[in-house]
C-alpha cells in the first residue's frame, strides 16, 4: 500500500521569509500525482498544488513551489515571501488515476511570526 | 468558482442514531469521495463513487456505512448505528478526469 509521510509535525517561519515543508512517500507505480492541501482553522481543505509524476519540471503556484525528486520520492513544497494567512496545517497527499483515492500525510502544523 | 457544498456544518446526535451527510458536488464532475478526519489525525480515505456505484471503499468503510446519489446532484452518506469513535469531520471531495480532488467545507459528526 501507498504510504504518505511528514516528518515535520511543526514548522515555524518569520513573515516574509522562505520555508520547506517535507515530504516523501512509497509507491511501486511510476504513473501518479502528488499534491499539497493547505488546512487552515476552519478546517476546509484547499489544494494548494498539484504534481504529475511523468513531468520533470517542478511545479509552481505563484508563492508555492514544489520540490519534486521522483527517484528518491521526495516531495517538498516551499513558501515564499511567507505570509500570516499561509498559517495553517499543510497536507501532502498521494493519487494515481482518476477516480482513485488520495493517501494523506500526517500534516505539518505552520506557524507564520510576523 | 464552483465548490462542493456540504450539510450540515455541524451535526450532533446520540449512539445509535441514524446520521445522513449531504453533499452537493461541482455540477460537471464525474467522480465523488467521502473522507474522514479524527480530530487531531490524518484524513482517511472512506469511499469512492462513479457511474452510480462505489468504485472503492476503504476497510474503515463497513455494513454501518452507505453512500447514495438519490437525484443526479446529491451526494450522501448515511451511518445507520453511530458509534463514540464516528465523532470526526467528514469531507466530500469531487473531481473531473485529472484526480484533482476538490474538497467541500466538512460536516463534523458530534455522537454522544
Amino acid at each position: 500500500a501507498q504510504t504518505v509521510t511528514q516528518s515535520q509535525p511543526e514548522m515555524s517561519v518569520q513573515e516574509a521569509e522562505t520555508v520547506t515543508l517535507s515530504c516523501t512517500y512509497d509507491t511501486s507505480e511510476s504513473d501518479y500525482y502528488l499534491f499539497w492541501y493547505k488546512q487552515p482553522p476552519s478546517r476546509q481543505m484547499i489544494l494548494v498544488i498539484r504534481q504529475e509524476a511523468y513531468k520533470q519540471q517542478n511545479a509552481t503556484e505563484n508563492r508555492f513551489s514544489v520540490n519534486f525528486q521522483k527517484a528518491a520520492k521526495s516531495f517538498s513544497l516551499k513558501i515564499s515571501d511567507s505570509q500570516l494567512g499561509d498559517a495553517a496545517m499543510y497536507f501532502c497527499a498521494y493519487g494515481e488515476t482518476s477516480g482513485s483515492r488520495l493517501t494523506f500525510g500526517e500534516g505539518t502544523q505552520l506557524t507564520v511570526n510576523p | 468558482e464552483p465548490e462542493v457544498t456540504q450539510t450540515p456544518s455541524h451535526q450532533v446526535t446520540q449512539m445509535g442514531q441514524e446520521v445522513i451527510l449531504r453533499c452537493v458536488p461541482i455540477s460537471n464532475h464525474l467522480y465523488f469521495y467521502w473522507y474522514r478526519q479524527i480530530l487531531g489525525q490524518k484524513v482517511e480515505f472512506l469511499v469512492s463513487f462513479y457511474n452510480n456505484e462505489i468504485s472503492e471503499k476503504s476497510e474503515i468503510f463497513d455494513d454501518q456505512f452507505s453512500v447514495e446519489r438519490p437525484d443526479g446532484s446529491n451526494f450522501t452518506l448515511k451511518i445507520r448505528s453511530t458509534k463514540l469513535e464516528d465523532s470526526a469531520m467528514y469531507f466530500c471531495a469531487s473531481s473531473r478526469d485529472e484526480n484533482i480532488q476538490y474538497f467541500g467545507a466538512g460536516t463534523r459528526l458530534s455522537v454522544l
